[in-house]
């Protein structure tokens, strides 16, 4: 079956540290992976795909299968980075439908 | 450009009664969804529309019905209320045919069945 774990409700880091938000899958087959965030008072928009390889505002996430992982990481957290943050999956059949992680929230402190 | 606009943005119901959540987006996108979400819980999709004059069940489509009115609108009816069903609901658009990853949200519905 397919399932998305983000283990941390709450992540809280320094500005300037690292960031790395974790997602792990399980789906038997190549899923597309993605990140969504959610800004306060903002509505939930799609951060990056993992078909892309893009890096959107500083972050970076790689498909890990053979850890059936795909963190989100930044080396260098900022202020505006706190949010709320949903690991998603989709197989590649046209019929497959995607799954939300629960969410990590992120918490920057100055 | 509105993006996806959903209303009501509050809501509260009792038990049996039966209400509309509109959707509309401004983007000429082909598919719509409605998801629901719980604490604790990620995005749980209820019912989608591939294209105009389709919808199909998602995941969690019980209590429900849609209707693609047209290409812009997407409207999810609670036919009567339940308690189980309170939740925050939002409606997502995007611009390919088919079940597609949503790109689009709108701000949501915070619904409570009391």
């Amino acid at each position: 079956a397919q399932r998305v774990t983000q283990p941390e409700k709450l992540l809280s880091v320094f500005k300037g540290a690292p960031v790395e938000l974790k997602c792990n899958y399980s789906y038997s087959g190549s899923p597309e992976l993605f990140w969504y965030v959610q800004y306060s008072r903002q509505r939930l928009q799609l951060l990056l795909r993992h078909i892309s390889r893009e890096s959107i505002k500083g972050f970076t996430a790689d498909l890990n299968k053979g850890e059936t992982s795909f963190h989100l990481k930044k080396p260098f957290a900022q202020e505006e980075d706190s949010a709320m943050y949903y690991c998603a999956l989709k197989g590649y059949s046209s019929a497959s439908k995607i799954i939300f992680g629960s969410g990590t929230r992120l918490s920057i402190r100055p | 450009n509105a993006g996806v606009t959903q209303t009501p943005k509050f809501q509260v119901l009792k038990t049996g009664q039966s209400m509309t959540l509109q959707c509309a987006q401004d983007m000429n996108h082909n598919s719509m969804y409605w998801y629901r979400q719980d604490p604790g819980m990620g995005l749980r999709l209820i019912y989608y529309s591939a294209s105009e004059g389709t919808t199909d069940k998602g995941e969690v489509p019980n209590g429900y019905n849609v209707s693609r009115l047209n290409k812009r609108e997407f409207s999810l009816r609670l036919e009567s209320a339940a308690p189980s069903q309170t939740s925050v609901y939002f409606c997502a658009s995007s611009v390919a045919s088919g079940l597609d990853q949503p790109q689009h949200f709108g701000d949501g519905t915070r619904l409570s069945i009391l």
